[in-house]
């Protein structure tokens, strides 16, 4: 099973400011043959559904504000909120589809200091 | 619009069953992968199955216990629990997959439906 870390599991961070989410995978989720990070990360709001940020590691879903981006490969990734908002307090889960059992990392809840 | 709406969640006595299902409609049900996601109270997602056209996978965690299947003339997700644990409380989410193969996103959520396993 391929292991998703992440880090921290919390954060502090100031309206404006920038809040950076690490997930680490304990084996590489690049395909070769694509050149495809097969890994997601989702947003959970308290009493709401995930919802879909970002996949193939750097693609933003349609809707999703350009604050949000992606970056990373093979087992190391990060996602970037560059100016905090108020509505951006929530869980984030990194999640990877590269093999079964799909598998998330732990959630880091993202707070405004 | 896509739309899922779960329903089939309760309590229910260590050992018993219960079936949930998804309705979906907004896409052409039988094109994608269709997942089910449980999340403990005060806990992270887990992923524990999938169907798509070819096959159907399941997390270790419910081999055996859990049958996902689908109803393509009532486009209706469903999943059999068996011999339920208390271990298997949660709040279990349908997710619709990117594409119709397992090895994809999830890009729309249900709002989910509570399991509570609990004598």
């Amino acid at each position: 099973d391929i292991v998703m870390t992440q880090s921290p599991d919390s954060l502090a961070v100031s309206l404006g400011e920038r809040a950076t989410i690490n997930c680490k995978s304990s084996q590489s989720v690049l395909y070769s043959s694509n050149y495809k990070n097969y890994l997601a990360w989702y947003q959970q709001k308290p009493g709401q559904p995930p919802k879909l940020l970002i996949y193939w590691a750097s693609t933003r879903e349609s809707g999703v504000p350009d604050r949000f981006s992606g970056s990373g490969s093979g087992t190391d990734f990060t996602l970037t909120i560059s100016s905090l908002q108020v509505e951006d307090v929530a869980v984030y889960y990194c999640q990877q589809y590269y093999s079964t059992p799909l598998t998330f990392g732990g959630g880091t809840k993202v707070e405004i200091k | 619009e896509v739309q899922l709406l779960e329903s089939g969640g309760g309590l229910v006595q260590p050992g018993g069953s219960l079936r949930l299902s998804c309705a979906a409609s907004g896409f052409t049900f039988t094109s994608y992968a269709m997942s089910w996601v449980r999340q403990a109270p005060r806990k992270g997602l887990e992923w524990v199955s999938s169907i798509t056209i070819t096959g159907t996978y399941y997390a270790d965690s419910v081999k055996g216990r859990f049958t996902i299947s689908r109803d393509s003339s009532k486009n209706t997700l469903f999943l059999q629990m068996n011999s339920l644990r208390a271990e298997d409380t949660a709040v279990y989410y349908c997710a619709k997959g990117g594409s119709s193969d397992w090895d994809n996103h999830f890009d729309y959520w249900g709002q989910g439906t509570l399991v509570t396993v609990s004598s």
